[in-house]
This record gives C-alpha cells, sequence and structure tokens, in this order.
C-alpha cells in the first residue's frame, strides 16, 4: 500500500540558509500535518492542512512557513535557519472523513542538519 | 493544555517477558488515542489506535487498553522478542483532524 512520501530523506545546510520540505500523502488524504521531533525528544506539532486550508498551528516559529496544493501535496519552507532547527521533520496524513477513524500515518521523515 | 506521560522512560527485560507500557494524559476529552513505534533516526509506525469509544484493540502480540475516565492506556507485547526493541510512543488526538500530543516514549530493550 502507498505511503506517505517525504523529500529529501536528508538535508545539510548552513546557518542562515533556507530549506524547502515535500511531503506527498497517501492518495485520497486530504489532511496533512506537520511535525518536528527534536534530538531525544518528542515530536511536537508544527502546523496542519484541511483541503487545501491551514487548519491548526502549533509552536511554528515565523522563519517557517508552509502550504498545502492542489494536488494535496505539502511543503515546509523553513528561512534563516538556525542550529537548533536540526531535527527530524515528519509529515503525515489522514483521511479527512470526521466520521472516520482519522489514523494519522507517517512518512519517514526529513532530517535536518544545520552547520 | 493536554499533556501526555510515559512510564517507566526505558525498559528492560528478558527476552520471552511481556512488556507493559503506560501511557497517561491529562484531558480526558480525547478522540482517540495511537501507539507508535520508532526505531533509532527512523520514522514513526503506526501499531494501533483505540478510538475514544473503546476499551482495547488487539493486533498479535499487541494489546492496547484505554481507560479514558482515569487518563490511562496500556500497551502490552507478549512473549517479547530482541526486534521489539525499539522507542514506543502513545500520542492523543483531541478532535477529528486536530494535531496529535505525544507522550515522551519509552525505550524498550529486550535482551537474547
Amino acid at each position: 500500500a502507498a505511503g506517505v512520501i517525504q523529500s529529501p530523506r536528508h538535508l545539510i545546510k548552513e546557518k542562515r540558509e533556507t530549506a524547502t520540505l515535500k511531503c506527498y500523502p497517501i492518495p485520497r488524504h486530504d489532511t496533512v500535518y506537520w511535525y518536528q521531533q527534536g534530538p531525544g525528544q518528542d515530536p511536537q506539532f508544527l502546523i496542519s492542512f484541511y483541503e487545501k486550508m491551514q487548519s491548526d498551528k502549533g509552536s511554528i516559529p515565523d522563519r517557517f512557513s508552509a502550504q498545502q496544493f492542489s494536488d494535496y501535496h505539502s511543503e515546509l519552507n523553513m528561512s534563516s535557519l538556525e542550529l537548533g532547527d536540526s531535527a527530524l521533520y515528519f509529515c503525515a496524513s489522514s483521511l479527512g472523513d470526521r466520521g472516520h477513524t482519522d489514523t494519522q500515518y507517517f512518512g519517514p521523515g526529513t532530517r535536518l542538519t544545520v552547520l | 493544555k493536554q499533556e501526555v506521560t510515559q512510564i517507566p522512560a526505558a525498559l528492560s527485560v528478558p527476552e520471552g517477558e511481556n512488556l507493559v507500557l503506560n501511557c497517561s494524559f491529562t484531558d480526558s476529552a480525547i478522540y482517540n488515542l495511537q501507539w507508535f513505534r520508532q526505531d533509532p533516526g527512523k520514522g514513526l509506525t503506526s501499531l494501533l489506535l483505540i478510538q475514544s469509544s473503546q476499551r482495547e484493540q488487539t493486533s498479535g502480540r499487541l494489546n492496547a487498553s484505554l481507560d479514558k475516565s482515569s487518563g490511562r492506556s496500556t500497551l502490552y507485547i507478549a512473549a517479547s522478542q530482541p526486534g521489539d526493541s525499539a522507542t514506543y510512543l502513545c500520542a492523543v488526538l483531541k478532535a477529528a483532524g486536530n494535531k496529535l500530543t505525544f507522550g515522551g516514549g519509552t525505550r524498550v530493550l529486550v535482551k537474547p
């Protein structure tokens, strides 16, 4: 079965650079979530989209922005990168039928290292 | 604000023993609860999802219970194997389409 696809899987950037992470949800899933997991920490919610509209926002820095496109894939744009942004970034998707189980399926993550 | 706690933070057992992992949450108004497995540096694999109206879910050697009123869930892994060594995270969903709030995880080591 198709899973959530994230690209790239690994990314190395310098401080103050910009990074773009991409997420392709499971086919027919219309809700996408972004989470950040720092070293030794649990995943923290950043932002989510439902039907291409932002549906919820967590502890996402102002330097970050995200959007969901017409084909339901999503991109997380990160500017003015800081050392503390080094983390594993997960994308998850779910089927937006509010009568469904709402299981969130996670992608393999993108490991961002800021030097 | 929902807080999710997992105790113990780490657990080491000999192969064959049953594992009992605990998860507690402060706000009992949840939509569902998920248990995940995470191998070092890897992604999150969903193991079981329990809806708020359910008391337990089973999949193979895994059984998860939910006591919403007391804010607790327990994951049982029967007859543990070295391949079960990983970090197990629980996460609660407050409402449909909402964010997951994760616990800190329990790091499990099953010794051969």
